[in-house]
């Protein structure tokens, strides 16, 4: 049974980083694209961006200058990093498997940017 | 980039209802449409993938269907369980999109 765990800061202060990793289990990340949507308060789901082994990337536009996504094969682990972050980036931040349909999902971790 | 609008972005309905979702995409997507339902505090959950496959484990009253730009999500018997709210989204090019998401009442 794949299984996806958001992890990381639940507060983070404007115009710092923040830094989320999602551990996987049940599937080598290897072997699929891994997704990133977040979620704020109330609001829709958007699409932050794709990995795939290798370093290959697509970032939506709307960040494209502040993220970076990156994957750790030896922990199996994928991260997330947002520059410079304002209070539009609270929100639940969520990691999930494929990007052409994207069928397991982490259980979200909420970051607060406040100072 | 994509846009989707979904509608309507709230209805009211009662179990044993048949419900229709609609999504429109702002050019043709063929057949790259998903559906996810999410309750409130839980991540969204796959339905339907390629407009009209049903996800394993996904009860059969749930289907969809179009093609090109217009798209409908279809729940033939609304179930307690079933009241969530629902978003599609493309795969058709990145960046991928969702639309606004329609919350399905009692």
């Amino acid at each position: 049974q794949v299984q996806l765990q958001e992890s990381g800061p639940g507060l983070v202060k404007p115009s710092e980083t923040l830094s989320l990793t999602c551990t996987v289990s049940g599937a080598s990340i290897s072997d699929y694209y891994w997704s990133w949507i977040r979620q704020p308060p109330g609001k829709g789901l958007e699409w932050i961006g794709r990995i795939y082994t290798g370093g290959s990337t697509n970032y939506n536009p709307s960040l494209n200058s502040r993220v970076t996504m990156s994957v750790d094969t030896s922990k199996n682990q994928l991260s997330l990093k947002l520059t410079s972050v304002t209070a539009a980036d609270t929100a639940v931040y969520y990691c999930a498997r494929r990007t052409d349909y994207m069928d397991v999902w982490g259980g979200g971790t909420t970051v607060t940017v406040s100072s | 980039d994509i846009q989707m609008t979904q509608s309507p972005s709230s209805l009211s309905a009662s179990v044993g209802d048949r419900v229709n979702v609609t999504c429109r995409a702002s050019q043709s997507i063929s057949n790259s449409l998903n559906w996810y339902q999410q309750k409130v505090g839980k991540a969204p959950k796959l339905l339907i993938y390629a407009a009209s496959s049903l996800q394993g484990g996904v009860p059969s009253r749930f289907s969809g269907s179009g093609s090109g730009t217009d798209f409908t999500l279809t729940i033939s018997s609304l179930q307690p369980e079933d009241f969530a709210t629902y978003y599609c989204q493309h795969s058709y090019t990145t960046p991928r999109s969702f639309g606004q998401g329609t919350r399905l009442e009692i």
